[in-house]
């Protein structure tokens, strides 16, 4: 069974605009990842934020994580066309050893219009 | 190689039929995992390995799914008796161990049982 859902399943918007992406979990964690796939094949790592940290940038992307409330949100600023993909979060849960299973949200659709 | 490589790319096989997926993960990566997506759903976890063994196969969906990393490199999963709700994009992944980080995920196999 998946640990996560995101929100929207699907976003659709135009070059330049901002795309902001939401994921809830169920279970305490050590950490949260953001991946992405184009054409449902292999997944790019894009970033990790830790349980004890609430806002984390890299380049265009800024991810916030809110473990009271069990959810995180991944916003991609000034998007391009080739941001285009889907996008998931994925979880390990608080407890497990390091380096056990990640746990995947069903993923957000993101079209991104030239 | 530069990466995790999985062969073959695409299977087709008929029902029943047995098959053997391959996975190469990044050389060094002792943790490696596999992982099942179904089409419009988020990658679900099948078995995680750490070297040889597997540390958590309860991922499999039944039996008739096995998986082996017999020098801790290269891992095999294997399906017996085809079905066609087998069907599936079949994701290898590989980490470091002990790190609370990322991993690397190859091209994904795509399985068809018709």
């Amino acid at each position: 069974s998946q640990q996560g859902e995101e929100d929207p399943q699907a976003l659709s918007i135009q070059e330049g605009e901002n795309a902001t992406m939401n994921c809830s979990y169920k279970t305490s964690i050590n950490n949260l990842q953001w991946y992405r796939q184009n054409s449902g094949r292999g997944l790019v790592h894009l970033i990790l934020i830790r349980s004890n940290e609430r806002e984390k940038h890299s380049g265009r992307l800024r991810v916030t994580l809110d473990t009271s409330k069990k959810s995180s949100s991944l916003l991609i600023t000034a998007s391009r066309a080739a941001d285009t993909a889907s996008y998931f979060c994925a979880t390990d849960q608080l407890g497990e050893t390091s380096g056990s299973r990640l746990t995947f949200g069903e993923g957000t659709q993101l079209t991104v219009n030239p | 190689g530069a990466g995790v490589s999985q062969t073959p790319s695409n299977k087709v096989t008929e029902k029943g039929k047995y098959v053997e997926l391959r996975c190469d993960p990044i050389s060094g990566h002792t943790a490696l995992y596999w992982y099942r997506q179904s089409l419009g759903q988020g990658p679900e976890f099948l078995i995680y390995f750490q070297g040889t063994g597997a540390a958590d196969d309860s991922g499999l969906p039944n039996d008739r799914f096995f998986a082996v990393r017999p020098e801790g490199s290269v891992s095999t999963l294997k399906i017996q008796r085809t079905e066609r709700g087998d069907s599936a994009v079949y994701l290898c992944a590989s980490s470091y161990v002990g790190q609370w980080g990322e991993a690397f995920f190859g091209q994904g196999t795509r399985l068809t049982v018709v």
